[in-house]
C-alpha cells in the first residue's frame, strides 16, 4: 500500500535552476522524514532529513520543506546541477518501519 | 562511518537455482535488516524484516519460503532466494536502521535466465 505520494514522477530542469518534489503521508505516527538520493545500479543515499517538531531544514543547496498539518514534505535543490541527475526518493518511517515513496526521476539539463 | 557492505553487486544465474546475497555490518552492529526490493524505475518496496537470533518478518505477499533470510550474528544479515524463476529478477538492497537513519547495502542485481 503507498503511505508515501511523491510526485512529479519525473522532473526536467534546466542547470541553475530550482528542482522541488514533493511528498505527502498518511500516517500521522511517522517521525522522521528522510530523502534519498539513488544513481542507476546503486543503493539509495542519505541526502536529507527532518522530524516534524521543525518546519525547514537547510543542508548546502537541499532544503526540506514540512507541512505537519497538511501532512505533507518537499526537497527543494537550489542551483540544480547535471550531477544532480538521479532518482530521488522521499520516506517516511516510525521506528523501523520505513516507507518510501514512488521515486522521482530528476534530469538536470547542462 | 556506518556501512552496510552487499555482495554480490551482481549475479545472473539459471533458472531453479538458488542464490544468496549477503549483507554485512562494517563497523556497527546491526541488529536489524531491511531486505528491499526495486524493479526497474520503481520504489523499494519492503520485503522482510530480519532480527538477529529470531525469525523474519515477511511483508504480505512475500513467500516466505522462496526469500529465506537468515541474521546469525549481529554483523551479518542474509536472503536466498530459492529456486529463482524469471520474475525474481531485480534490484535487492538491504538497509540497517541508525540512530540517525537507516544505512542503505550497494545494492545486488539479480538476473534469472
Amino acid at each position: 500500500q503507498q503511505q508515501v505520494k511523491q510526485s512529479p514522477q519525473s522532473l526536467i530542469v534546466q542547470k541553475g535552476g530550482i528542482s522541488i518534489i514533493n511528498c505527502a503521508y498518511e500516517n500521522t505516527a511517522f517521525d522522521y522524514f528522510p530523502w534519498y538520493q539513488q544513481f542507476p545500479g546503486k543503493g539509495p543515499a542519505l541526502l536529507i532529513a527532518i522530524r516534524p517538531d521543525v518546519s525547514e531544514k537547510k543542508e548546502g543547496r537541499f532544503t526540506i520543506s514540512f507541512n505537519k498539518s497538511a501532512k505533507q514534505f518537499s526537497l527543494h535543490i537550489m542551483d540544480s546541477q547535471p550531477g544532480d541527475s538521479a532518482t530521488y526518493f522521499c520516506a517516511a518511517s516510525k521506528g523501523g518501519d520505513m516507507r518510501f515513496g514512488a521515486g522521482t526521476r530528476l534530469t538536470v539539463k547542462p | 562511518g556506518a556501512v552496510v557492505s552487499q555482495h554480490p553487486s551482481w549475479v545472473i544465474c539459471k533458472s531453479g537455482t538458488s542464490v544468496k546475497i549477503e549483507c554485512r555490518s562494517l563497523d556497527f552492529q546491526a541488529t536489524t535488516m531491511f531486505w528491499y526490493r526495486q524493479f526497474p524505475k520503481q520504489s523499494l518496496m519492503l520485503m522482510a524484516t530480519s532480527n538477529e537470533g529470531s525469525k523474519a518478518t515477511y511483508e504480505q505477499g512475500v513467500e516466505k519460503d522462496k526469500f529465506l533470510i537468515n541474521h546469525a550474528s549481529l554483523t551479518l544479515s542474509t536472503l536466498t532466494v530459492t529456486s529463482a524463476h524469471p520474475e525474481d529478477s531485480s534490484f535487492y538492497i538491504c538497509s540497517a536502521p541508525r540512530q540517525y537513519g537507516y544505512t542503505f547495502g550497494s545494492g545486488t542485481r539479480l538476473t534469472v535466465v
